[in-house]
């Protein structure tokens, strides 16, 4: 069965202190990859996908980028970190081929990051 | 373009009580998918429901109901006699057969009140 991790699952970095979000899924071969982030009381916003190794198309101009060193394995970076990074990052996967009944997203268990 | 509205930024209720969440979508897609999350405190997002853009039929599960309506474009999410662990934020998405990217609403937080 497929599964998705993501880690760490809480984090506390300072301001200007550089970042590294990994997402790894297992049980699956070629998914689509997405990282968003949620403010606080605020909604889900896509910050980035990813349809294949090396592949990364960004949603939104920030201070965040994201690569995809291997086809399951998902990282969000940032250089650094400023205070509205803080926030909540979850890490999702889909399989567009075959499109399935079941077709939709998978997400991890997300990071709360806290830049103090 | 693809836009998810969820009108109610915050529901209080008391517990038995039945509570609606409306969702309205906008999409140009005729191949499309929606879907009701639960995200507790915790934070972890809990798969609720999954529509496809074919399938008008409403759904029950339990103390759950949806209500979709391609003609009024909503997908409104209804639990009968609420209870206190039903509190939680709820997030209605579409998510579009040609650009694979799953749009969120703001979320709608519902309290149930003992």
């Amino acid at each position: 069965s497929q599964t998705i991790h993501q880690w760490p699952a809480t984090l506390v970095q300072p301001v200007g202190s550089p970042l590294s979000l990994e997402c790894t899924v297992e049980g699956t071969s070629n998914p689509n990859l997405y990282w968003y982030r949620q403010a606080a009381g605020r909604g889900l916003q896509l910050l980035f996908y990813s349809v294949g190794i090396g592949q990364i198309s960004s949603e939104v101009p920030q201070n965040l980028s994201a690569s995809r060193p291997q086809d399951r394995q998902f990282i969000l970076s940032s250089k650094k970190l400023l205070l509205s990074d803080s926030g909540f990052y979850l890490c999702a996967w889909t399989l567009l081929y075959p499109r399935t009944v079941s077709y939709g997203y998978t997400f991890g268990s997300g990071t709360r990051l806290t830049v103090v | 373009a693809q836009k998810v509205t969820q009108a109610q930024t915050e529901i209080s209720v008391v517990e038995k009580e039945d509570v609606t969440l409306d969702c309205v979508y906008e999409t140009r897609d005729t191949t499309y998918y929606l879907f009701w999350y639960k995200q507790p405190p915790s934070g972890e997002l809990v798969f609720l429901i999954r529509r496809n853009s074919f399938d008008e039929q409403n759904e029950i599960s339990g103390r759950y109901s949806w209500n979709f309506q391609k003609s009024t474009s909503s997908f409104n999410f209804t639990i009968t006699a609420s209870q206190v662990v039903d509190s939680a934020v709820y997030f209605c998405a579409l998510l579009s057969y040609n650009t694979d990217k799953l749009i969120f609403g703001t979320g709608t937080r519902l309290q149930v009140f003992p």
